[in-house]
């Protein structure tokens, strides 16, 4: 069974940094190209960042609103992908999910940004 | 970017109708298009996947159509835990975006 748990939200200020980790099991990890999404709250899906399996060497792709603060990382040997998000705004505060592809998701960890 | 347009952004309907939601992209996306459903306080939960193809352990009343810039999510008949909201997004080319979401109500 393919799960996906996120972790690492948290009440955090403006300008400062927070790392989301999910950890996977269930299937070929490596083999798989994962992203992370948000939602805001009361809105629609936004996508963050990609990034691809390693057969495609990891590389990484990002949402403008985010490119340059935040980066998408893995650990193969661990099956973990990781979302360092820096220079936090008000405006990314949202839940956001980790998927395998765009097929599973996990369930979400919450991000606030205030101070 | 590629826009993504659904319609209608909100409907009401009965136990047992049949509904139907049409995404439109801003250019052609040939079939890299999925439906997603998403129930109050939970994650998303991928439906259809290359316009038309059924995710695994999703219910065949549901179904996906459509290719270029014109698409269609179909629940034959619908159910109580149908009531969701359901967005399509695309994936032909970055950045990855979404539909603003259609809610189905109950009538």
């Amino acid at each position: 069974e393919v799960q996906l748990v996120e972790s690492g939200g948290a009440l955090v200020q403006p300008g400062r940094s927070l790392r989301l980790s999910c950890t996977a099991s269930g299937f070929s990890f490596g083999a798989s190209a994962m992203s992370w999404f948000r939602q805001a709250p009361g809105k629609g899906l936004e996508w963050v960042a990609f990034i691809r399996s390693t057969a495609y060497s990891g590389t990484t792709e990002y949402a403008a609103s985010v490119k340059g603060r935040f980066t998408i990382s893995r650990d193969n040997s661990r099956s973990i992908v990781y979302l360092q998000m820096n220079s936090l705004k008000d405006e990314d505060t949202a839940v956001y999910y980790c998927t395998r592809e765009i097929d599973y998701w996990g369930q979400g960890t919450l991000v606030t940004v205030s101070s | 970017d590629i826009q993504m347009t659904q319609s209608p952004l909100s409907l009401s309907a009965s136990v047992g109708d049949r509904v139907t939601i049409t995404c439109r992209a801003s250019q052609d996306i040939s079939n890299f298009l999925g439906w997603f459903q998403q129930r109050p306080g939970k994650a998303p939960k991928s439906l259809i996947y290359d316009a038309s193809s059924l995710q695994s352990g999703v219910p065949s009343k549901f179904s996906g159509s459509g290719s270029g810039t014109e698409f269609t999510l179909t629940i034959s008949s619908l159910q109580p835990e149908d009531f969701a909201t359901y967005y399509c997004q695309q994936y032909y080319t970055f950045p990855w975006t979404f539909g603003q979401g259609t809610e189905v109500e109950i009538k």
